[in-house]
């Protein structure tokens, strides 16, 4: 059975960059046509996409945050990040990854505050 | 601002029918699968609806899913106490994954 863990700092200062990864186990993250997804929420705020990639490689970003968004994939490691470059409060929020055409599998999510 | 609009809150006592409305436009519900998620409190969410009412494996069939032109709606029939939750709608909107508004559901 696939799970999905996020890993990273839980503090971020401001105008730094915020990396995070998530561990696929139970099954490969490079089996086959697969996207793998960042989505945030911030406290008491409904859900934001940020963008996914493909086992193949390629990404499509949410435009209000392309110019500062990465996501790659380490298929080496079974892992999949997320970096986004010059924080501000605005980018607290609990960030989960997630897998499959559909977002059918989700993490439990890591709270992530930018403060200095 | 989410181009997918959901009411706020809807609520029913044990065993009613409840329906969640999700609006959006012809760029995204009206021309794309429309997905349905559940976020029980403090949990990630789930996904319970996808490809407009399809259920995943494991999800019961007191959820059903539809769609009709620019608009969407997910109904829970025989409403239970572990069904308390905030639902999200989402669709593409050409290459961005777009959530609703989001609609927490009470059970009374």
């Amino acid at each position: 059975q696939v799970q999905l863990q996020e890993s990273g700092p839980g503090l971020v200062k401001p105008s730094q960059t915020l990396s995070l990864t998530c561990t696929v186990s139970g099954g490969s993250i490079s089996s086959g046509s697969y996207y793998w997804s960042w989505i945030r929420q911030p406290a008491g705020k409904g859900l934001e996409w940020i963008g996914r990639i493909c086992t193949s490689g390629s990404t499509i970003y949410n435009p209000s945050l392309k110019s500062r968004v990465t996501i790659s994939v380490d298929t080496s490691k079974n892992q999949f990040s997320l970096k986004l470059s010059s924080v501000t409060a605005a980018d607290t929020a609990v960030y989960y990854c997630a897998s499959g055409d559909w977002n059918d599998l989700w993490g439990h999510g890591t709270l992530v505050t930018v403060s200095s | 601002q989410s181009v997918l609009t959901q009411p706020p809150s809807a609520s029913g006592t044990p065993g009613q029918r409840v329906t969640i409305s999700c609006s959006g436009s012809s760029s995204n519900i009206g021309s794309n699968y429309v997905y349905w998620y559940q976020q029980l409190p403090g949990t990630a969410p789930k996904l319970l609806i996808y490809r407009n009412n399809q259920r995943p494996s494991g999800v019961p069939d007191r959820f059903s899913g539809s769609k009709s032109g620019t608009s969407a709606s997910l109904a829970i029939s025989g409403l239970r106490s572990e069904d308390e939750a905030d639902y999200y709608c989402a669709a593409w909107d050409d290459s961005l994954y777009v959530f609703g508004t989001g609609t927490k559901v009470t059970v009374l």
